[in-house]
């Protein structure tokens, strides 16, 4: 079973605090993690990508892979409203044929002025 | 820009009724994907296609089909539509670093 997990929230944090989101993944062979936004109403929007573990950073994002834990993080430092939306977390698992994801429900997040 | 488009954007439809959806992309990859999205399951794979003439299952294609004639288009047909497949569907493409894109989605409602 190729299971994709996140806390549904609603996550909601102060205009400026970091925001932070988790997931965790069951097939410990995966390859290929993802970070899609999407807001109301809008297709998902690809934020980040990630391969190796560590931190991978790009702006205000950064994205943190653990493959021994089987966790896959993202921070938003300086969270802004604009950031309200739901987050998406995708893996690709070990043997899964080349390019398919499996996706987690999603985080709600609400940033508050 | 290389970009992906759906169309209809919305569309209504009565049960029994064949319905298509239509996918084009322009950024010549060759995977694509048809996802529906409904509340409390997220998204769901509906079918896929790693090139022209090449189709596969997803996770509930059952009540569906698709073609793949060539690289830019795969169109998703409900062959009878039922209630059940009232969603948001979005297609996606991806390329070898398995990124995928999606497009705006279509709204379908099935009276």
């Amino acid at each position: 079973q190729k299971e994709v997990e996140q806390n549904s929230g609603p996550l909601s944090v102060p205009e400026g605090a970091i925001a932070s989101l988790n997931c965790t993944y069951s097939d410990r062979g995966s390859q290929s993690f993802f970070w899609y936004r999407q807001y109301s109403g809008k297709s998902p929007e690809l934020i980040m990508s990630i391969y190796s573990n560590g931190d991978k950073e790009d702006g205000r994002f950064t994205a943190q892979l653990n493959k021994a834990s089987q966790y896959v993080s993202l921070l938003i430092r300086d969270s802004q409203p604009s950031d309200s939306a739901t987050y998406l977390c995708a893996v690709n698992p070990r043997g899964s044929t080349l390019g398919r994801l499996y996706f987690g429900r999603g985080t709600q997040l609400t940033v508050w002025p | 820009d290389a970009e992906i488009t759906q169309s209809p954007r919305h569309k209504i439809t009565e049960t029994g009724r064949q319905v298509t959806l239509a996918c084009h992309q322009t950024w010549n990859h060759n995977n694509m994907f048809w996802y529906r999205q409904d509340l409390g399951h997220g998204l769901r794979l509906i079918h896929y296609s790693y090139g022209v003439q090449d189709t596969n299952k997803g996770e509930v294609s059952d009540g569906y089909s698709v073609s793949r004639s060539n690289t830019e288009d795969l169109p998703l047909t409900l062959e009878s539509a039922a209630s059940s497949q009232t969603s948001v569907y979005f297609c996606a493409s991806g390329d070898d670093t398995d990124t995928q894109y999606f497009g705006p989605g279509t709204r379908l409602t099935v009276l």
